[in-house]
């Protein structure tokens, strides 16, 4: 089945502690993204990716950081330095840059502090 | 800065009324209006989608209403079913030059 694989489901975090997102898509689409969900917020962008190696900062990217090594991967590291870092997090992938064709999520990550 | 701004934030409606979720935007080079739904514990998924060309977009039961030159568009769902109780976002960009901007969510419940 083609789609997006996020893990874990659940996450908590002690106070000073980094923490890596998984995000894995098979639908072989070069973009990729990272949006943050806080109940009555909507979805805000933190990271974005349009290839291999090459990323650029959302609207919300302080504490966060990201990787892009291949195509299929996209890994979210929060740091320390994220001081409220309690959200849903989703990760979602399109065709074309910026998502004008529909963007597909995966099924998110809830992320706690301890 | 709100680039999408999105009401109500909930809305509750009786089986087979009409849903309207409505979406105001200001900047005017916005060209691309999604209407995404998510479930609990899900991803949300694109719903509907409309380009300034046209003033309505009919799916099904989901009609996308634009008016341009009120920066407005609105969801309305006809025939509502408790399936579709859901949180529903609606969202804009300038296709292919701007990520999405998402509203701050709709959350829908339908009563039998």
């Amino acid at each position: 089945d083609g789609g997006i694989t996020q893990s874990p489901k659940y996450l908590f975090r002690k106070e000073g502690q980094n923490v890596t997102l998984s995000c894995e898509q098979n639908l072989n689409h070069d973009a990729m993204y990272w949006y943050r969900q806080d109940p009555g917020q909507g979805l805000r962008l933190i990271y974005y990716s349009q290839i291999v190696n090459d990323f650029q900062k959302g609207d919300i990217a302080e504490g966060y950081s990201v990787s892009r090594e291949k195509k299929e991967s996209f890994p979210l590291t929060v740091t320390s330095a994220q001081k409220n870092p309690t959200a849903f997090y989703l990760c979602a992938s399109s065709i074309d840059l910026y998502g004008a064709g529909g963007l597909f999520f995966g099924s998110g990550t809830q992320l706690s502090v301890l | 800065q709100q680039q999408v701004k999105q009401s109500p934030q909930s809305l509750i409606v009786q089986k087979g009324g009409i849903s309207i979720i409505n979406c105001a935007y200001e900047n005017t080079a916005f060209d691309y209006f999604p209407w995404y739904q998510q479930f609990p514990g899900k991803g949300p998924a694109l719903l509907i989608a409309i380009r300034p060309d046209v003033s309505e977009k009919k799916e099904g039961r989901f009609t996308i209403s634009f008016n341009k030159s009120a920066k407005q568009f609105s969801l309305h769902i006809m025939d509502s079913q408790p399936g579709d109780s859901a949180t529903y976002f609606c969202a804009a960009s300038s296709a292919g030059n701007t990520p999405l901007v998402f509203g701050k969510g709709t959350r829908l419940s339908v009563i039998a």
